[in-house]
């Protein structure tokens, strides 16, 4: 089993759509993070959650609702997005939040918003 | 504000060495590091650093200088399957990674 998986990978949206993107990490991690990568853009941190506790919200839309039922899974439900939200959703995960270890990364899911 | 500067984009040939650097301005400072990202796939870790010096893993270095805010990854012996986005990524006080926004490594033959 791969340390960090994410399904779908290819999502299609309208902009009245509800959808929701799945991460799952096999490696016991405690702390597991959503990313969004735009073209040519560093990678934006949107949540964080360390034991299963939200520790970040990087004024991230509304719009984006994450949930993080257990720390091997994390959600992220979407609605009514914009086109501009079109992007690469990354997660990925870590021993814990404060620490120097590297994270895992996901291969992601490609978001496109019509 | 924090900021991670790295090129765009570098072309190299196979076989040959190349540097790519990432200059960094954060708040507070709790090592740096490098992810390599193929085109489609999960970002990867390459190497940490948080003390001054180099460090070696094999064919890739990575080169810290914590007082220019200053660091770069060298590849050596360069393969076509190097060819990927290079990340530079800081960890500040904060123990938030700060990231740049990737040079793109073009290997050609």
């Amino acid at each position: 089993e791969t340390g960090v998986t994410q399904t779908p990978r290819h999502l299609v949206m309208g902009m009245t759509n509800k959808k929701s993107l799945k991460c799952e990490q096999h490696l016991g991690h405690n702390a597991m993070y959503w990313y969004k990568q735009s073209a040519k853009k560093p990678l934006e941190l949107m949540f964080v959650y360390n034991f299963k506790e939200q520790t970040e919200n990087n004024s991230v839309p509304s719009r984006f609702s994450p949930e993080c039922p257990n720390s091997s899974h994390l959600f992220l439900h979407l609605h009514t997005l914009q086109p501009e939200d079109s992007a690469l959703y990354l997660c990925a995960s870590s021993p814990q939040r404060e620490d120097y270890n590297e994270q895992f990364f996901g291969p992601g899911t490609r978001l496109t918003v019509l | 504000g924090q900021n991670i500067d790295q090129p765009t984009e570098m072309t190299a040939t196979e076989g040959a060495i190349v540097q790519i650097n990432c200059t960094y301005q954060t708040s507070g400072f709790n090592g740096l590091f490098w992810y390599q990202q193929h085109a489609g796939e999960a970002p990867t870790f390459l190497s940490y650093n948080v003390l001054d010096g180099l460090e070696e893993k094999g064919r890739f270095s990575s080169f810290l200088s914590r007082s220019k805010g200053y660091s770069y990854l060298l590849l050596k012996e360069l393969q076509m399957k190097d060819s990927a986005s290079y990340l530079c990524a800081v960890m500040d006080s904060n123990y938030q990674l700060i990231w740049g926004a990737g040079t793109k490594l073009i290997i050609k033959p």
